[in-house]
């Protein structure tokens, strides 16, 4: 059964920081890994997907990079904002059939202080 | 604004009423899902549907019960339910295939009293 753990589990920041937010999984056996962001009480946003067989990808001052065999994957944000305060979760995907079944760690929580 | 909308957005409801929760995608895609996010838990996978049929049930109770009329629209009947069913509900689709993202609704956020 996968599990997913992300680390750490709430960061304050001040702005302009880079930072980085871990996130570890069980089982390698992934097709994909997804980092979303979910503002308080809202739905949640996918930021970067990361297929398996790719090693990183990067959106504006968001990188992720995945490392399957040692079940890690960490998303990196390069000068923050205060507006990028909010929960970060991480999803590996896995599971048989036609569907992409993701398992969800229970988040990083994002305070960017102006 | 993800093309995938929920409705009602909060719902109120006793231990003895009945209420659906109603989740559409004009995404043309063809799998959603329902998740409960409680507070301090991860998301959990409840139900999922691919091309209408129910792949998916993941030990929810028989309180919950999820109907999918077509490949746009997912509905979650609710019946009898506890107070700590209270959470987000969260409705998902993804397009064919296991390489894709998910798109998320924004939620009904569900009190049980």
């Amino acid at each position: 059964k996968q599990e997913v753990t992300q680390i750490p589990a709430a960061l304050s920041v001040p702005e302009g920081e880079n930072l980085v937010l871990n996130c570890s999984f069980t089982d390698s056996a992934i097709y994909n890994l997804q980092w979303f962001r979910q503002d308080p009480g809202k739905g949640l946003t996918s930021l970067l997907l990361i297929q398996s067989s790719q090693r990183e990808q990067t959106s504006g001052r968001l990188n992720a990079s995945l490392d399957k065999s040692s079940g890690r994957s960490t998303l990196y944000i390069a000068a923050s904002q205060p507006g990028d305060s909010a929960t970060y979760l991480c999803a590996p995907s896995g599971g048989g059939g036609a569907t992409n079944k993701l398992i969800f760690g229970t988040g990083t929580l994002l305070a960017v202080q102006p | 604004e993800t093309g995938v909308t929920q409705t009602p957005r909060h719902l109120v409801m006793g231990m003895t009423n009945k209420k659906s929760l109603k989740c559409e995608q004009h995404l043309g895609h063809n799998a959603m899902y329902w998740y409960k996010q409680s507070a301090k838990k991860p998301l959990e996978l409840m139900f999922v549907y691919s091309l209408e049929e129910r792949v998916e049930n993941n030990s929810v109770p028989s309180r919950f019960s999820p109907e999918c009329p077509n490949s746009s629209h997912l509905f979650l009947h609710l019946h009898t339910l506890q107070p700590e069913d209270s959470a987000l509900y969260l409705c998902a689709s993804s397009p064919p295939g296991v390489a894709g993202t998910q798109y998320f609704g924004p939620g009904t956020r569900l009190t049980v009293l």
